[in-house]
């Protein structure tokens, strides 16, 4: 099964910077995996999501990377800004499921320094 | 905003308390998810109902159970409550793929 993880690492950054979020899996039958960004005192938000099938997805200002053959995810945030100071988890559907339970990687706290 | 409600936002008791948690989805949700997010455990899955039926169950404890009523919202209730169930919890639901989640409510047990 997925890990859920014990600690959150942190990753600072310049407001301006390109930022690196990277997430890896155990599960090689996952065939779905999504980004969600959580701010304090808040639900986890939706970003981008990347279908087992595709190496590279697009959105505005992120960027999904999904390398199956080592089992690891990235999310690449362009031009950080202060608003996305925040902890982002990957999720994946661990594709051995009849429905849709999502399975939550480590968060990743993200600072983002002006 | 996500459109789903979850109250209370803040629910502070005692330890051996039950509580309720409910959750009001958008309008046609038919799936409601439960989740758990504690500092040591993270986000957990805890039980699935669709359109009135439970459909899964995740890591949840046999103190805790779940409803989801004809007018689709759904109810976590939470019994017995210890220390270790202080967490956030929300309430999630179905997009095309993917999950979006309520606001939560925070739990503290004390």
């Amino acid at each position: 099964g997925e890990s859920v993880g014990l600690h959150l690492p942190t990753l600072s950054v310049q407001e301006g910077d390109n930022s690196i979020i990277n997430c890896a899996y155990s599960n090689s039958a996952s065939d779905y995996f999504i980004w969600y960004k959580q701010e304090s005192g808040k639900g986890p938000q939706f970003i981008i999501d990347i279908r087992s099938n595709m190496d590279k997805r697009q959105g505005q200002r992120v960027t999904v990377l999904l390398n199956k053959t080592v089992k690891h995810l990235s999310l690449q945030i362009a031009a950080t800004q202060p608003g996305d100071s925040a902890v982002y988890f990957c999720a994946l559907n661990p594709g051995n499921t009849g429905f849709q339970k999502l399975v939550f990687g480590t968060g990743t706290r993200l600072l983002v320094s002006p | 905003d996500s459109g789903v409600t979850q109250t209370p936002k803040h629910l502070i008791t005692a330890t051996g308390q039950r509580v309720t948690l409910r959750c009001s989805p958008r309008s046609g949700d038919l799936s409601v998810y439960w989740y758990q997010q504690s500092l040591d455990q993270g986000l957990q899955f805890l039980i699935q109902y669709y359109n009135g039926e439970e459909r899964a169950k995740g890591n949840i404890l046999e103190r805790f159970s779940a409803q989801q009523f004809p007018d689709l919202h759904s109810e976590l209730n939470l019994s017995s409550l210890e220390l270790g169930d202080s967490a956030l919890y929300f309430c999630a639901w179905d997009g095309s793929y993917e999950q979006y989640f309520g606001p939560g409510t925070r739990l503290t047990v004390t």
